[in-house]
């Protein structure tokens, strides 16, 4: 069963401090992307990598970073965190064929910053 | 980017009763997709419906594709307690194949 797995199901972090969420998927998939979703807002995207080494910023990178050293992995990195960074994270990847199949997500990261 | 919207927001119906969520856009797309999300997990691709196609069907879900209209809608048949979730759609912006993902649909179905 191909599975794409977020490391923490819930997190409580302190203002100020530096987090990392993580994301692993065995589809050998190209694409991995890093969403949060609050609620009224829906899925809103932070960074997305088509590629080891790659990033590209989406439509919310204020704040975040991310990395993907190797192709399984891709981390999100809050670099101090702050409240309004309050939210589900949800990793997701997808096949290289950008027209075919969708996305398959792992089961969420909700994180909770004080 | 463009968001697709559901509509509408809530949906609550009986067991066994068929369920239609509708998803608007604005620019023209390559694809559009479905997805549930269970409360507190992730989301689960339903659908995947290409521009030039107008209908698909998968079990108990039937997906149609207007462009001309820019909408769509993912109708459950014969729903039962365990489609109790959110359905979102996702459309790219024609130019790029990433999706952005409406506010989605909380549908309830009552045993």
């Amino acid at each position: 069963d191909v599975k794409v797995t977020q490391s923490s199901r819930y997190l409580v972090k302190r203002t100020g401090e530096k987090v990392f969420l993580e994301c692993v998927q065995d589809m050998d998939h190209e694409n991995m992307f890093w969403y949060r979703q609050d609620p009224g807002l829906g899925l809103r995207l932070i960074y997305f990598s088509y590629d080891v080494k790659m990033k590209e910023k989406g439509d919310i990178p204020e704040g975040y970073s991310v990395s993907r050293e190797k192709k399984e992995r891709f981390s999100l990195i809050l670099e101090s965190a702050s409240t309004n960074q309050t939210s589900m994270y949800l990793c997701a990847s997808s096949q290289p064929d950008r027209t075919s199949g969708g996305y398959t997500f792992g089961s969420g990261t909700r994180l909770t910053v004080v | 980017s463009q968001q697709g919207e559901e509509d509408p927001q809530a949906l609550s119906i009986q067991e066994g009763e068929n369920a239609t969520m509708n998803c608007s856009y604005k620019t023209s797309i390559n694809n559009l997709q479905w997805y549930r999300q269970n409360s507190g997990r992730g989301l689960v691709h339903l659908i995947l419906i290409r521009s030039n196609e107008r209908e698909k069907h998968s079990g108990r879900l039937r997906v149609t594709l207007d462009t001309s209209k820019k909408s769509s809608s993912l109708l459950i048949t014969a729903s039962r307690a365990a489609d109790t979730a959110s359905y979102f759609c996702a459309t790219d912006d024609g130019g790029s194949y990433i999706p952005t993902f409406g506010r989605g649909t909380s549908l309830i179905v009552h045993p």
